[in-house]
């Protein structure tokens, strides 16, 4: 299956409510999880099932979607927040990720 | 506190081998499936392997199959990855990663903890 990730980078200014888009080539019910990746370091999940908030993740992230289209939202960006997200799904084996989006302040 | 950490990474030329090792600890290893995921410099991330609790089952992307070989070592907490014939698109930063899962299901579907990876380079 496969992810497309829109935009693919993104400037916005702290305090923005800013919308990720990630599309599957086919529907994978909500089984669709977010990252953030800072330079240099590992993935971190944040969202998992689409739209649950991982623990110890600030509430400011949230997702929503089903079948072929979700959604990921900051909703009031800050200067932390800025990395390359990616989208992955596991609803059709193997998993694969979006080719992800930067955010940039 | 869970840690994963990659080892065995480097400079390698095309057509040669590579063991990578993750070394597990802060949680019970043998509960977990594990994974190897990589990322090519600049790129996005590409899941390439997966082995469950009890080494009874693993699978490849298609991208290595053949070529690399999963592997783990529950006694001593540590998860391996045996990369054979290595060409210069498998230049990547490698993380291994815990693939949670639940009573009633294998993996819950996310990645929940990452190594800090670990650079190969394929280059003659």
């Amino acid at each position: 299956i496969q992810l497309t990730q829109s935009p693919s980078s993104l400037s916005a200014s702290v305090g923005d409510r800013v919308t990720l888009s990630c599309q599957a080539s086919q529907d994978i019910n909500n089984h669709l999880n977010w990252y953030q990746q800072k330079p240099g370091k590992p993935p971190k999940l944040l969202i998992y099932d689409a739209s649950n908030l991982e623990t110890g993740v600030a509430s400011r992230f949230s997702g929503s979607g089903s079948g072929t289209d979700f959604t990921f939202t900051i909703s009031s960006l800050q200067p932390e927040d800025i990395g390359t997200y990616y989208c992955q799904q596991y609803g059709n084996l193997p998993p694969t990720f979006g080719g992800g989006t930067k955010v940039q302040i | 506190q869970v840690q994963l950490v990659e080892s065995g990474g480097g400079l390698v030329k095309p057509g040669g081998s590579l063991r990578l090792s993750c070394a597990a600890s802060g949680f019970t290893f043998s509960d977990y499936y594990m994974s190897w995921i990589r990322q090519a410099p600049g790129k996005g991330l590409e899941w390439i392997s997966y082995i469950s609790t009890r080494v009874n089952t693993m699978d490849y992307a298609d991208s290595v199959k053949g070529r690399f070989t999963i592997s783990r070592d529950n006694a001593q907490n540590s998860l391996f990855l045996q990369m054979d014939s290595l060409r210069a698109g498998d230049t990547a930063v490698y993380f291994c990663a815990r693939m949670p899962g639940s009573r009633s299901l294998d993996w819950l579907g996310y990645f929940d903890y990452w190594g800090q990876g670990i650079l190969v380079t394929v280059s003659s």
